[in-house]
């Protein structure tokens, strides 16, 4: 069974630049996830989608938005782009919430 | 604040031993816990999980325990070898779908 993949694995933008990650969980899982991991901050929850609605939002700024597709494959967009938004952004998908979440190997997003 | 956190930031072990991470959370409302293992360069990788009816839970050299009265999560791993090496993060549920709240960590350091 092939795991969660997350596309790119890295990528470069100048700031002011918008990007979009992609995520295809494992097949028949339905909630998918997204976290920032920083050294500063830590594992941080950006929003989740179950059945392409948005269920959960943590706190971040309105830059930052996500949508996914009636085969659960989700994306999640960053406009605007600031220096601080340079993190692993990871992935993770389950087949309900409140079941096991596995993670993508993350998209490393650097801006400059 | 929301906060899962982590006794000690760090931890070395001699190959064989036995590992204990501590995880202390703060919300007595939770009620699903997970704990990840996540490898330099790779996304999280799911260890084991509990649920606030149980107090223990064990798998392949691994033991999670629960104890509910002071809100406190440790995972347990036997004969620790080289490969266990890594940062372990527990997470937290509480009746938020699939958003997890993550502590910040603790790198193990297995000596051979």
């Amino acid at each position: 069974k092939a795991g969660v993949t997350q596309t790119p694995r890295y990528l470069i933008k100048t700031r002011g630049q918008q990007v979009t990650l992609s995520c295809s969980p494992i097949s028949g899982h339905r909630s998918v996830s997204w976290y920032q991991q920083t050294p500063g901050q830590g594992l941080q929850f950006l929003f989740e989608y179950f059945s392409e609605t948005q269920r959960n939002k943590g706190n971040f700024p309105g830059r930052f938005s996500g949508r996914q597709f009636s085969n659960s494959r989700s994306e999640m967009n960053v406009s605007t782009l600031e220096l601080g938004d340079s993190a692993l952004y990871l992935c993770a998908s389950s087949l309900w919430s409140y079941t096991e979440a596995f993670f993508g190997q993350g998209t490393r997003l650097t801006v400059v | 604040g929301e906060s899962v956190g982590l006794h000690l930031p760090t931890l070395s072990v001699q190959e064989g031993d036995n590992s204990i991470i501590n995880c202390a959370y703060s919300n007595s409302a939770s009620d699903y816990f997970i704990w990840y293992k996540q490898e330099s360069g790779k996304g999280p990788q799911f260890i084991i999980d509990i649920r606030s009816n149980m107090d223990k839970r064990q798998g392949q050299r691994v033991t999670v325990l629960l104890n509910k009265t002071v809100k406190h999560l440790s995972l347990q791993i036997a004969a620790t070898q080289p490969g266990d090496s890594a940062v372990y993060f527990c997470a937290e549920n509480y009746n938020q779908g699939g958003k997890l709240i993550f502590g910040q960590g603790t790198e193990l350091s297995v000596k051979p």
